[in-house]
């Protein structure tokens, strides 16, 4: 069964952390992404990836930075965790034909 | 930016009837289109998806219609269960020229009633 995993499903952090999110797919898919949910504003998109080492800011890219140094590994990073990070983050992959495979989800809290 | 948009926020059906859930989309060049399902705690599901050169797809329960004259998208489900109980997103890309953004909707809640 094909996956994407995220390594946590949920994460308190404290204010001026710097944080760390990590999404692995066995898919060997091209493209990987990182959105984040929150009630009603849906998803939104911070981060993609095409290409291993390659990277484009979403539509929210403000307070974060990824890295995608594999095919398979795509990881958020938080510089300096603010309340107004706390949310659903959400990583996908997909090929560049199809829909996206999402992961599980891990619910970020920054208190 | 072009954005995807649902008619109605929440759905109540009861068991057995079927579900039609609305998406109206706004960009005419998009060309691939994909319904999630998303169970409460959980990541969005792939449901079914459907090109600009279709206009009807069937899956198991499940058919989604495109309507590219008034960009609208539908997806219907037979015999509504209650484990149909989630949020649906409707999404839409463009896959010509390379890469794959999806846009989502905002969602709509679908509720069983017994």
């Amino acid at each position: 069964d094909v996956k994407v995993t995220q390594s946590s499903r949920y994460l308190v952090k404290r204010t001026g952390e710097k944080v760390f999110l990590e999404c692995v797919q066995d898919m060997d898919h091209e493209n990987m992404f990182w959105y984040r949910q929150d009630p009603g504003l849906g998803l939104r998109l911070i981060y993609f990836s095409y290409d291993v080492k390659m990277k484009e800011k979403g539509d929210i890219p403000e307070g974060y930075s990824v890295s995608r140094e594999k095919k398979e590994r795509f990881s958020l990073i938080l510089e300096s965790a603010s309340t107004n990070q706390t949310s659903m983050y959400l990583c996908a992959s997909s090929t560049h034909t199809r829909g996206y495979t999402f992961g599980s989800g891990t619910r970020l809290t920054v208190v | 930016g072009e954005s995807v948009g649902l008619h109605l926020p929440t759905l109540s059906v009861q068991e057995g009837d079927n579900s039609i859930i609305n998406c109206a989309y706004s960009n005419s060049a998009s060309d691939y289109f994909i319904w999630y399902k998303q169970e409460s705690g959980k990541g969005p599901q792939f449901i079914i998806d459907i090109r600009s050169n279709m206009d009807k797809r069937q899956g198991q329960r499940v058919t989604v219609l495109l309507n590219k004259t008034v960009k609208h998208l539908s997806l219907q489900i037979a015999a509504t269960q209650p484990g149909d109980s989630a949020v649906y997103f409707c999404a839409e890309s463009i896959l010509t020229g390379g890469g794959n953004k999806l846009t989502f909707g905002t969602g709509t809640q679908l509720k069983v009633e017994l």
